[in-house]
């Protein structure tokens, strides 16, 4: 089955360390996403990358990083540098439909708590 | 950054009856789509909007794009329980075609009594 999967599921952390987290997908999707959601808000832009070995910083990109050595791989890792790493990441991909690539899907998500 | 203003933030009905939220902002976007996330899990399109007054339909779910392109609207008829969740809308805006970037709006809750 096509899609995309993120793991862990759950991922916990001590202050201090780095963590990465997996994005993969099947769908043969050149652009790639990663969000941020908090209790009760919607979802905040961190990185995005429209093609292999590019990607541009979103809304709130310090503190974290990404790769993107292949197509369907788009690693995101929280630094220590992140002052508030403890939320729920999403990892989107789209493709080119009829209008183009604005149709984003969605990761399961990984909800990173650090303490 | 640019903001889509969604509501009502939270809607409790009962079983049954017909659900409306909207989006709207002061600035024009290209293309709609309009999102459901359940708890603990990554969201899912329901519905993608390309042309301004377009009407679309997904089973009980219908969505428009407003004529200004400024808006849009999700309904839901006859809910069941397994509405329950964040709906999210989300937009391209009009001159960021090329980055496939979309703008979120903050959800609107929907809890359903049986």
């Amino acid at each position: 089955d096509g899609g995309i999967t993120q793991s862990p599921k759950y991922l916990f952390r001590k202050e201090g360390q780095n963590v990465t987290l997996s994005c993969e997908q099947n769908l043969n999707h050149d652009a790639m996403y990663w969000y941020r959601q908090d209790p009760g808000q919607g979802l905040r832009l961190i990185y995005y990358s429209q093609i292999v070995n590019d990607f541009q910083k979103g809304d709130i990109a310090e503190g974290y990083s990404v790769s993107r050595e292949k197509k369907e791989s788009f690693p995101l890792t929280v630094t220590s540098a992140q002052k508030n790493p403890t939320a729920f990441y999403l990892c989107a991909s789209s493709g080119t439909g009829r209008y183009g690539d604005y149709e984003q899907y969605f990761g399961p998500g990984t909800r990173l708590t650090v303490t | 950054g640019q903001q889509l203003n969604q509501s009502p933030q939270s809607m409790f009905i009962q079983e049954g009856e017909d659900v409306s939220m909207n989006c709207t902002s002061s600035s024009i976007f290209n293309t709609w789509l309009w999102y459901k996330q359940d708890p603990g899990e990554g969201p899912v399109l329901l519905i993608a909007l390309y042309k301004a007054g377009e009407l679309t339909s997904n089973g009980r779910l219908t969505a428009q794009f407003g004529i200004t392109r400024k808006d849009s609207f999700l309904n839901i008829s006859a809910s069941i329980p397994s509405d329950v969740g964040i709906y999210f809308c989300a937009g391209q805006l009009r001159g960021s075609s090329n980055t496939g970037k979309l703008i979120f709006g903050q959800g609107t809750t929907l809890q359903v009594k049986p």
